[in-house]
């Protein structure tokens, strides 16, 4: 199975700051179906990205996502104060589908 | 609106069975492959299982729980449903059931989810 490894684990940062997160794949990811989810305490998941850069409905353009083979980024570009939560890379590819471990984003 | 609601989690001792379901509103039920996600305390989402479309549709499992756990779908009812057998203390998590975002399609991302039911595994 593909293993996705997140950087970094957490991110300190302000709003209105610009946050760049990671996500690397044990091997490339077919047709970049890299996604990017979003998850408060207590909630689910929430897609925010998916075809390595293609948003959500309903995701602020403030989200974008980039990369291909197995090197992939998540970049918010200003901060809001909502946007503080754990974000997860998932790669649906190959099967099994799987996630990394998660990036927090923290104040 | 589309609606997940899943139920039947708690606790259950080592060993033991356990069957979760999850309710769908909102969208053509028999025309999305359908998952269970599960979460354990502090750690990332886990995909464990998937039933496509069809009420004999295909079923993938990951590894963790195959030959334990058994997907199911109610075309009639909009229910999805899993069954659990031979517990142990790496099940306990909150387990989500998850609709694909495309028709027909496994794998694939996620576009909603339920709310979640706690499973703990423990004597």
């Amino acid at each position: 199975e593909i293993v996705l490894t997140q950087s970094p684990g957490t991110l300190s940062l302000s709003p209105g700051e610009r946050a760049t997160l990671s996500c690397r794949a044990s091997q490339s990811v077919t047709s970049s179906y890299l996604a990017w989810y979003q998850q408060k305490p207590g909630q689910a998941p929430r897609l925010l990205i998916y075809g390595a850069s293609s948003r959500a409905t309903g995701i602020p353009d403030r989200f974008s996502g980039g990369g291909s083979g197995t090197d992939f980024t998540l970049t918010i570009s200003r901060l809001e104060p909502e946007d503080f939560a754990v974000y997860y890379c998932q790669q649906y590819g190959r099967s099994p589908a799987t996630f990394g471990q998660g990036t927090k984003v923290e104040i | 609106e589309v609606r997940l609601l899943e139920s039947g989690g708690g606790l259950v001792q080592p060993g033991g069975s356990l069957r979760l379901s999850c309710s769908a509103s909102g969208f053509t039920f028999n025309s999305y492959t359908l998952s269970w996600v599960r979460q354990a305390p502090g750690k990332g989402p886990e995909w464990i299982a998937a039933v496509i479309t069809g009420s004999g549709g295909s079923t993938f499992y990951a590894e963790s729980v195959r030959g334990r756990f058994t997907i199911s779908r109610d075309n009639s009812k909009d229910t999805l449903y899993l069954q659990m057998t031979g517990m142990t203390a790496a099940d306990t998590a909150v387990y989500y059931c998850a609709k694909h975002s495309r028709e027909f399609w496994y794998p694939d991302t996620f576009d909603f989810w339920g709310q979640g039911t706690m499973v703990t595994v423990s004597s």
